[in-house]
């Protein structure tokens, strides 16, 4: 029993490349969640999936594209990565009002 | 939407004494408030959680109190020890659950 597995845990990009992040979860949870974490600013939701076949938007969605491919998969997409964007990316799931389970985090840097 | 304000952002006590962090949200629809402890580079980890039907929740040296009215929901943390050194982060909501932006405490042996 894995529980949240990301891919990959550390990426170097140049400006303007794209790259997918990819999510997987084994706990059968509906929800599922991508997060970024910079110093000083805590967790900020990017977007999320209350349930498979749904997506909305969090706290900081502009650059992001997200795809729930199914239950167990939430992948986060830039499509053109700027500075802006170098963080620590965490993909969490949970079920219904439970506890949130993360996964062991993806730092990106973008030159 | 929901907005999550964390006090105090570090917070310094000498081991055995108690710890208290205060969070407010904003959301009153917000149903779930949970507590998590991060180490230096890892995960964070839940260490609590209440949800609103529910005022007060104790697990041996860590509480957590809900005041749904006032909106803020407060962690206290008693006998500290040097191990509870790390970052904390409360967070608030329903389906969308929104953090607050972390408390470094740091016990001093």
């Amino acid at each position: 029993n894995a529980g949240v597995t990301q891919t990959p845990k550390f990426q170097v990009l140049k400006t303007g490349q794209s790259m997918t992040l990819q999510c997987a979860q084994d706990m059968n949870h509906n929800s599922m969640y991508w997060y970024r974490q910079d110093p000083g600013m805590g967790l900020r939701l990017i977007y999320y999936s209350a349930s498979e076949g749904t997506t909305d938007k969090g706290e900081v969605p502009n650059g992001y594209n997200v795809s729930r491919l199914n239950k167990r998969e939430f992948s986060l997409r830039l499509e053109s990565a700027a500075p802006s964007q170098t963080s620590v990316y965490f993909c969490a799931s949970r079920q219904a009002d439970g506890e949130l389970f993360f996964g062991e985090g993806s730092r990106l840097t973008v030159l | 939407g929901e907005n999550v304000e964390q006090h105090p952002s570090t917070l310094s006590v000498q081991e055995g004494d108690s710890a208290v962090i205060k969070c407010t949200y904003s959301d009153s629809a917000s149903n779930y408030f949970p507590w998590y402890k991060q180490e230096l580079g890892k995960r964070p980890q839940l260490i609590i959680d209440i949800r609103s039907n529910v005022g007060e929740k104790k697990d041996q040296r860590i509480a957590v109190t809900l005041n749904k009215t006032a909106k803020h929901f407060s962690l206290h943390i008693t006998e500290t020890q040097p191990e509870d050194s790390a970052v904390y982060f409360c967070a608030a909501g329903t389906d969308k659950l929104i953090f607050g932006t972390g408390t470094r405490l740091q016990v001093f042996p």
